[in-house]
Formats: C-alpha cells, structure tokens, sequence
C-alpha cells in the first residue's frame, strides 16, 4: 500500500495566483514525521520542511505554508502568489518512528509550472 | 550548510560495464542512501549505511551493491549495468539521532545504460 500519495501529478498556475499541492499519508505509528522537499530542473532535492506528528500548527515560510490535519491524514503545501522560480517537482513524504531505519517514504510527486 | 556532492551529473554506459557512482557527503553524517528515480514511481531506496562499513538493503537493492569504507564517501556499484538501470540515481545523508530522518540530498546522477 502507498504510504504517501500526492494524486496531483502535474499542476500548472499563472504567475502570482496561490496554489495548494495535496498529500495523503497512511501510518500506524502514533509518531511520525513529514516533509516536503523541493526538486528544481537542476536535479537536487531540496528539503524545505519536517514536521512531527505531534505538532498540528500550521507553518507560515514566507510564501510557503504547510496545513497539517491528522484527522484526514493531510500534509497539504500552499505557495502563496507563485513565481516561476517556484517551477519544480515537490515531493511529500513519510518518516515513521518504529521503521528506525531512516527510511523516508516519498509520494511521487508533483510537477509544479508556474506560467509567467 | 550540508553540502553532499556525487561524482557525475550525467554518465553513458554500455549494458554488461561495471558503474561505480560515487557520494561524498562533508557534515560528518553518520547515515547515507542511495535512491533512484524513476517517472511515476518517485524515489525507491536501494541502499542505506548507517556507519561505516555497514549497509542494508533498501527497497530494491537487486542488480546493485554498495561500499562504504569512509564515513564521508558511499559508492553505489552496478556490477553489470543493464538498461533497466537507466535512471536517476540521488544520495542523500542524514546525521543519527533525533534528526536522523531528515535527508540532505546530492544533485543526482542521471545514467544512462545503453
């Protein structure tokens, strides 16, 4: 079973307009940690936020916020007013305590393109 | 800033060749993988080290093996490379402890098996 699923495979926004990329994860474990990571052309994956499972606060990041709901299993990843710069793949993923084997477990991510 | 580099961004390979893809990672990580990315299947875990010398097998460790003889340096190794191993190949180190979860990626090896 997936662990992480990011259902948008590919989005495209015109610059400035606000965008929301969707992730659904599935644990067992009551302690958990999540991501998101940024991948742009170039290649490299970019961590951009980790967040446990018993912190439920949203987080603002300049024009990036993250929306953690537990009751819907959500890690939901909103940029505010996109730029093109911000044209990459995103990937949501998963980190559970009992695996202990620093296994990350990745959605398969998001084309984001961002239209001038 | 972590800075975790791989030898080759972009490598050609003739099926049957030996593949050596080399990561070196300067934060003084205890822990490194090996991923590859495929269109629609995202990161698979091939590989993992936690110290040095040591290695467990990730998702799809077959047709690969890994080195680990220093802390900072972890090798992934294709024996006789195949076409199906043509992929994006991304390392990525993690310290142990508290935060061993979060990964610091290199920029990747695109491979090319031909």
């Amino acid at each position: 079973a997936q662990k992480v699923t990011q259902a948008q495979t590919e989005i495209s926004v015109v610059e400035k307009e606000d965008v929301t990329l969707d992730c659904v994860y599935e644990t067992r474990d009551t302690t958990y940690y999540l991501f998101w990571y940024k991948q742009p052309p170039s290649g490299e994956l970019v961590f951009l936020i980790r967040r446990n499972s018993f912190d439920e606060q949203n987080e603002i990041s300049g024009r990036y916020s993250w929306n953690f709901q537990k009751s819907t299993s959500s890690f939901n990843f909103t940029i505010t007013a996109s730029q093109v710069v911000d044209s990459a793949v995103y990937f949501c993923a998963l980190s559970e305590a009992q695996t202990g084997a620093n296994n990350l477990f990745f959605g398969t991510g998001t084309r984001l393109t961002v239209i001038p | 800033d972590v800075k975790v580099t791989q030898s080759s961004r972009y490598l050609v390979k003739r099926t049957g060749e030996k593949v050596f893809l080399e990561c070196v990672q300067d934060m003084d990580h205890e822990n490194m993988f090996w991923y590859r990315q495929d269109p629609g299947l995202g990161l698979r875990l091939i590989y993992f080290s936690y110290d040095v010398k040591m290695k467990e097998k990730g998702d799809i460790p077959e047709g690969y093996s890994v080195s680990r003889e220093k802390k900072e340096r972890f090798s992934l190794i294709l024996e006789s490379a195949s076409t199906n191993q043509t992929s994006m190949y991304l390392c990525a180190s993690a310290l142990a402890g508290a935060l061993r979860d979060t990964q610091y990626f290199g920029p990747g090896t695109r491979l090319t098996v031909l």
